[in-house]
């Protein structure tokens, strides 16, 4: 099993839809939460970074942590076709530097 | 900053044959990363380095491939013989480590795209 598990989709959703995306963990020493967008034949660019749980705003996009379940979470608002790429959540723990991966998630927002 | 810059972007060689792949990280930035991308395996850390010293090689699949970072604006990943099941997107990141003891943002380079026949 892996140590984080994300839905490989694709989803596909109309413009202007809610895009729901989320990520299981099993390691509890994770204290660092990130969401990644990579579009096709790109590098993957930070989305949004948060510490421990709660949740964080920045525009159109919002991301959960739920320590307690193992369970982060990002919504996109008001999604456009400028938002189709590949999100992927990573996490890190408190103490060093490497950083897990999920698989992916491929979204299509569909105009 | 023209961010993380990698070469080539694009490499085809045939099985065995020796691939050397390049990385100019952010100027200023400490800490430098190797990932492997593929559709089966998703993004894989296969090595990084602190103030060019290599800090965790556990992800480098086996004795074939190697990373060096001469100095702190270079670092190179060589596969040596190459293999079919090496083809895949290889990417360098690289970030700085706040004061606070957590690292800062991985900013990731456009990648390399290896195939090999």
């Amino acid at each position: 099993q892996k140590e984080v598990e994300q839905d490989p989709g694709p989803l596909s959703v109309p413009e202007g839809a809610i895009v729901s995306l989320n990520c299981t963990y099993s390691n509890s020493a994770f204290q660092y939460f990130m969401w990644y967008r990579q579009y096709s034949r790109k590098g993957p660019e930070l989305l949004m970074y948060t510490y421990s749980s709660g949740n964080k705003e920045d525009g159109r996009f919002t991301a959960q942590v739920d320590k307690s379940s193992k369970y982060i979470s990002l919504f996109i608002r008001d999604s456009q076709p400028s938002d189709s790429a590949t999100y992927l959540c990573a996490m890190i723990q408190a103490a060093g530097n490497k950083l897990t991966f999920g698989g992916g998630t491929r979204v299509l927002v569909k105009p | 900053d023209a961010g993380v810059i990698q070469s080539p972007r694009h490499e085809v060689t045939e099985m065995g044959q020796e691939v050397t792949l390049r990385c100019k990280p952010i100027s200023g930035h400490d800490y430098l990363f190797w990932y492997r991308q593929t559709m089966m395996r998703g993004l894989e850390l296969l090595i990084y380095f602190n103030n060019n010293v290599p800090i965790d090689d556990s992800g480098m699949p086996e004795d074939r491939f190697s990373a060096k970072m001469p100095n702190a604006s270079f670092s190179t990943l060589k596969i040596q013989p190459s293999e079919p099941r090496d083809s895949a997107v290889y990417f360098c990141a690289s970030s700085s480590f706040r004061t606070s003891g957590s690292s800062d943002t991985q900013y990731f380079g456009p990648g390399t795209r290896l195939t090999v026949l």
